[in-house]
């Protein structure tokens, strides 16, 4: 069946640090793709997204591109705050269903 | 707006016991409400799909005895754990959806379950 994967956390950063957070895909044909983020005592919001093959999803500086050759969707930020701190979730979306990585925990320092 | 809230944030209960936890939609209407559980450092799993008014919809090796699911209105939703047992302690997270669009659901922060 679907799955995605993450790279394990937690990851720590320095501010202004550039960021990549690696998501696979695992899939029969080309599903939607989503990173979710989860910042403390809140629920997942939707960060960004892409429905096809090269499509590049953005949001507050966050990019991750759709690569249908590596089934990829890594998330990447140029300079990172610390007010970026949060767990964030790649999905893929398949019959309906959201499928979800298991999460990235992303620790910034001053 | 699109506020999803989820009561209690934390509960303990003894085994044996029943738990039911409440997800609202506070500002708007939910026709689709999602439970999903999280097991520490793994990924969200989906347990049912309700619509209002009627029965949810289960995914494969939930039992759904167990896990009680009620849609009764377009603003709540309710699991309820039943007979709980240590191994049903999890988080468990619902998810409102405002339209047809999947993932476009609208998160609650989650309940932390904890059976002693």
């Amino acid at each position: 069946g679907d799955s995605v994967t993450q790279m394990e956390g937690p990851v720590t950063l320095s501010e202004e640090a550039f960021l990549t957070i690696n998501c696979t895909y695992t899939a029969t044909g080309y599903p939607s793709l989503f990173w979710y983020v989860q910042y403390p005592g809140e629920g997942l919001q939707l960060l960004l997204k892409a429905t096809k093959a090269d499509d590049k999803g953005s949001n507050k500086g966050f990019e991750a591109t759709y690569r249908k050759e590596t089934t990829s969707f890594h998330l990447e930020k140029g300079s990172v705050q610390v007010s970026d701190s949060a767990v964030y979730f790649c999905a893929s979306e398949r019959g309906g269903k959201l499928i979800f990585g298991q999460g990235t925990e992303l620790s910034v320092k001053p | 707006g699109a506020v999803v809230s989820q009561h209690p944030s934390w509960v303990i209960c003894k085994s044996g016991t029943s738990v039911k936890i409440e997800c609202r939609s506070l500002d708007f209407q939910a026709t689709t409400m999602f439970w999903y559980r999280q097991f520490p450092k793994q990924s969200l799993m989906l347990m049912a799909t309700s619509n209002e008014g009627s029965k949810a919809t289960y995914e494969q090796g939930v039992e759904k005895d167990k896990f009680l699911i009620n849609h009764a209105s377009l603003t709540l939703s309710t699991l309820t754990v039943t007979s709980a047992h240590p191994e049903d302690s999890s988080f468990y997270i619902c998810s409102a959806g405002l339209g047809g669009r999947l993932y476009e659901q609208y998160f609650g922060p989650g309940t932390r379950l904890t059976v002693t």
